[in-house]
């Protein structure tokens, strides 16, 4: 069965800081996707990224960059520069790679406050 | 608002009620989902819908929780004689079929059973 961990609980950082959200994930399956969602307080989940297994390559858009590290079963988060706005709680997820079945594993998700 | 709709946004039930919930996916996405998200904790699958079909039930849904997609548009969900551990936010969300779509969810309804 598929896990997702996030261990950090909540953090807070003083806006314009730099912030890593961490996640680590256990799977047998050889193919797969990872992917994090942000929750602000409205509730709706809003896609942020999803990375293939096979893709490896460290992606950055905007303020934001995720590292993808297979060797340690970790699909790290950073935010730069944070601003107000980026308070949310975050969920790192897998998903196996059955095309159309995106059957969510979420961790339990990281709830981050940015101080003005 | 072409976003996924869900009705209603709030919901109070005494234990021992049933209570439907309905989510309109974002229209021509074939695949509807169900999740369930309690406090502190990650949103978790109850049940997959491709079209009317449902292909897939989580154990968590018991049998008291019912779904349904009747023309392969809005689905509801439906719980019967409900407890207090049935309190939580019940998510929904939609894709088109394809590697590359992403799922898009709903702003989900608050479920509270006193």
């Amino acid at each position: 069965a598929q896990k997702v961990t996030q261990a950090q609980t909540e953090i807070s950082v003083v806006e314009k800081e730099d912030v890593t959200l961490d996640c680590v994930y256990e799977t047998r399956d050889t193919t797969y996707y990872l992917f994090w969602y942000k929750q602000p307080p409205s509730g709706e989940l809003v896609f942020l990224i999803r990375r293939n297994s096979f893709d490896e390559q460290n992606e950055i858009s905007g303020r934001y960059s995720w590292n993808f590290q297979k060797s340690t079963s970790s699909f790290n988060f950073t935010i730069t520069a944070s601003q107000v706005v980026d308070s949310a709680v975050y969920f790192c997820a897998h998903s196996r790679a059955d095309f159309g079945n995106e059957k969510l594993t979420f961790g339990t998700g990281t709830r981050l406050t940015i101080i003005p | 608002d072409t976003g996924v709709s869900q009705d209603p946004r709030h919901k109070i039930t005494k234990r021992g009620q049933n209570v439907t919930f309905r989510c309109d996916p974002i229209s021509e996405h074939n695949r509807l989902y169900w999740y369930r998200q309690t406090l502190g904790q990650g949103p978790e699958f109850l049940t997959y819908f491709q079209n009317e079909a449902q292909l897939e039930k989580s154990r968590l849904l018991s049998d008291r929780f019912s779904a349904e997609r009747p023309k392969g548009s809005f689905s509801t969900l439906e719980i019967q004689r409900t407890e207090q551990g049935d309190s939580a936010m019940y998510l929904c969300a939609s894709r088109n079929r394809g590697p590359n779509e992403k799922l898009f969810f709903g702003s989900g309804t608050q479920l509270s059973v006193l």
